[in-house]
Parts: C-alpha cells; structure tokens; sequence
C-alpha cells in the first residue's frame, strides 16, 4: 500500500547501544523528516532531508545521525544511545512542488526506550 | 519567527457538547496554520488546514476552525463532541528554513470526552 511506514514500531535497547530507525514512503516525496515526541514538547525536529543526498539537521540533532542514498528511505540511528532519548519517533515526509502546502504526512511512529 | 501557543493542556468534554481547542499563533507574514490529531498509539493525521483562502475552514470529523487575524488565532471547534474524539491535537505553524516548510508544533491539548 501506498503511504509512509516506519519499523521497528517498538524498540527497547540498553544504554551505549547503537540503534537505526527506519522510515519508507511510497509518495517520491521530496521532504523527509524526523521529529521525537515527548511530554510536555509537542514534536521537536531533529533532522529533515530536502532530497536524496542531502540533509540537515533540526532543532534537537545532537546524538543522531541521518543518511539517504535513496528519495523512499531516512534511516534514523542513534549511535550510541542515552536514556534522555527514550521517545517516541516520527518520520514525516513532504512535496514542495505542491501549489498550495499540505502540511506533512506521518508515519505511524516508533517507540524506543533505552534502559 | 513564527511559534504557537495551545492555550490548555487538557479539556475535558461530555459527549454531544461543543469542543473548543485554543491556539494563538505568532508569525511575521501570512501564516500556513494546521491542526493535526494523534489518537492514542497512532501516528499524526491532518485535520484541516489554512493557507489564506477562507478564514473558516473545515475539516475532517465535523471539526472546524476560524482564522482570526485581529486576535492571532486559529481555534478548533466541534459543534458536538463524540467519544471518538478523545485524542490529543496539535495547533502548527508553517515556518521556513533553509526553504522548506518547517513546521512548528504547539504543545498539544489532550481531548477528554466522557459519556
């Protein structure tokens, strides 16, 4: 089907473990993103990618890496995880050639705890 | 710059009466405004959004919002609320950067609907 998925949808792993995310959309959207969701701040980004081969990062990129060799995938990993990045993860993506913005389309998120 | 304010963390409701969410935004041009939905353990949905066409704008589910310039808001309401609408919602701003379409998220309000 066509759409955005994201796996593993649940994920727990142990401190200092390195830990990749994976998010495909079918659209050939051009945007992709990566936001995490915690209590209290809404969805923060933390990296976005504007086309294959290029990325940049968001407001809280600290302790994450992103690549994209192919438009349908942005993989997340985080290279060496720490409890304080225990959230929920979501990948969105977008296409700015539209007329008129749509907004963002999400993928149904990834939960990660790190122990 | 452009952010939001999501003026209540929670509302609680009794099911059949009017839903009112409240989001003042602050935005430097014309402002893109969404509200998106995220029902327990699912990903975003868009709801409706503004993009400078008609000031009340409908959306998905009987959910409407008004753009008010004047106040620097883009409340969301339901004329009767349905227990299927207990989810938490998110007041967003587009913004740009680097020229994408940045979005930028309130904090969210969690929807209470009781019978």
């Amino acid at each position: 089907d066509a759409g955005i998925t994201q796996s593993p949808r649940y994920k727990i792993t142990e401190t200092g473990r390195q830990v990749t995310l994976m998010c495909h959309q079918t659209w050939s959207h051009s945007y992709m993103f990566w936001y995490r969701q915690d209590l209290g701040h809404g969805l923060r980004l933390i990296y976005y990618s504007a086309a294959a081969d290029i990325t940049d990062k968001g407001e809280v990129p600290d302790g994450y890496v992103v690549s994209r060799s192919k438009t349908e995938n942005f993989p997340l990993t985080l290279e060496s995880a720490t409890r304080s990045q225990t959230s929920v993860y979501f990948c969105a993506s977008s296409d700015l050639r539209l007329a008129v913005p749509q907004g963002q389309f999400f993928g149904p998120g990834t939960r990660l705890t790190v122990l | 710059a452009q952010s939001v304010t999501q003026l209540d963390s929670h509302v609680s409701v009794s099911e059949g009466t009017p839903v009112l969410l409240r989001c003042n935004y602050s935005s430097s041009y014309s402002p893109s405004l969404f509200w998106y939905v995220q029902h327990p353990n699912k990903g975003l949905q868009l709801l409706l959004k503004y993009t400078s066409a008609a000031t009340l704008v409908k959306g998905i589910n009987g959910f409407e919002a008004e753009f008010k310039k004047s106040e620097t808001s883009f409340h969301l309401t339901k004329p009767s609320a349905h227990m299927s609408d207990a989810a938490e919602y998110f007041c967003v701003v587009r913004g740009f950067s680097g020229g994408y379409n940045k979005l930028i998220f309130g904090a969210g309000t969690r929807l209470a609907v009781h019978p």
